[in-house]
């Protein structure tokens, strides 16, 4: 199926550990993202890449560090995990600045 | 900051009845999307507007892009059980620029 894929879907961990979220689309786009939603449902890009360059940065702690080995993939990896980043991640991705298609989401739990 | 203001927060309607909402925002957007969101998936795009003024139709839906370009709504008739989930707007000010989404609407559907 052609869509926007994440891994993992869940992820629970302890505060203080490292992970890594990944995404894959196979939709031929160019500009991929990472969208964090709170517990109050609230959206809110973190990053943006086009052509694997780092294009919108917001003021995300550099704990969080992107990382896109090549336009298909974009990958999210987190350093010293602390409870107030428990939330659910989304990748999304589009061609150019067109629509963007999201995938179906990471639920993080900070324990 | 860019901010929209999405309302109502929720509805619980009646099955059959049909539903408006509304985005609204300071600020001028180019583009104005309505997507939505059910339990354990992704956002998934519903319409897109990019001409003030513009109306489009996909299906029972309808969205309208205002002529002011500061505010857009969706309609939703005679709606259905399968209509429930919480439905976003987003806004983007230019090409290049960051999608803003609202805080969304939570639908509910007695039937």
């Amino acid at each position: 199926d052609t869509a926007v894929s994440q891994t993992p879907k869940y992820l629970v961990t302890q505060m203080g550990n490292d992970k890594s979220i990944k995404c894959e689309q196979n939709l031929g786009h160019d500009t991929m993202y990472w969208y964090k939603q709170d517990s109050k449902k609230f959206l809110k890009i973190m990053f943006s890449y086009n052509n694997k360059e780092l294009i919108i940065n917001e003021t995300v702690p550099n704990r969080f560090s992107p990382k896109s080995p090549d336009k298909a993939h974009l990958n999210l990896h987190i350093n010293s995990l602390e409870l107030g980043d428990s939330a659910v991640y989304f990748c999304a991705s589009s061609r150019g600045n067109n629509e963007q298609f999201f995938g179906p989401g990471t639920r993080l739990t900070v324990l | 900051g860019q901010q929209l203001n999405q309302s109502p927060q929720s509805m619980f309607i009646q099955e059959g009845e049909d539903v408006s909402m509304n985005c609204t925002s300071s600020s001028i957007f180019n583009t104005w999307l309505w997507y939505k969101q059910e339990p354990g998936e992704g956002p998934v795009l519903l319409i897109a507007l990019y001409k003030a003024g513009e109306l489009t139709s996909n299906g029972r839906l309808t969205a309208q892009f205002g002529i002011t370009r500061k505010d857009s709504f969706l309609n939703i008739s005679a709606s259905i059980p399968s209509d429930v989930g919480i439905y976003f707007c987003a806004g983007q000010r230019s090409y290049g620029n960051k999608l803003v989404f609202g805080a969304g609407t939570i639908l509910r559907v007695k039937s």
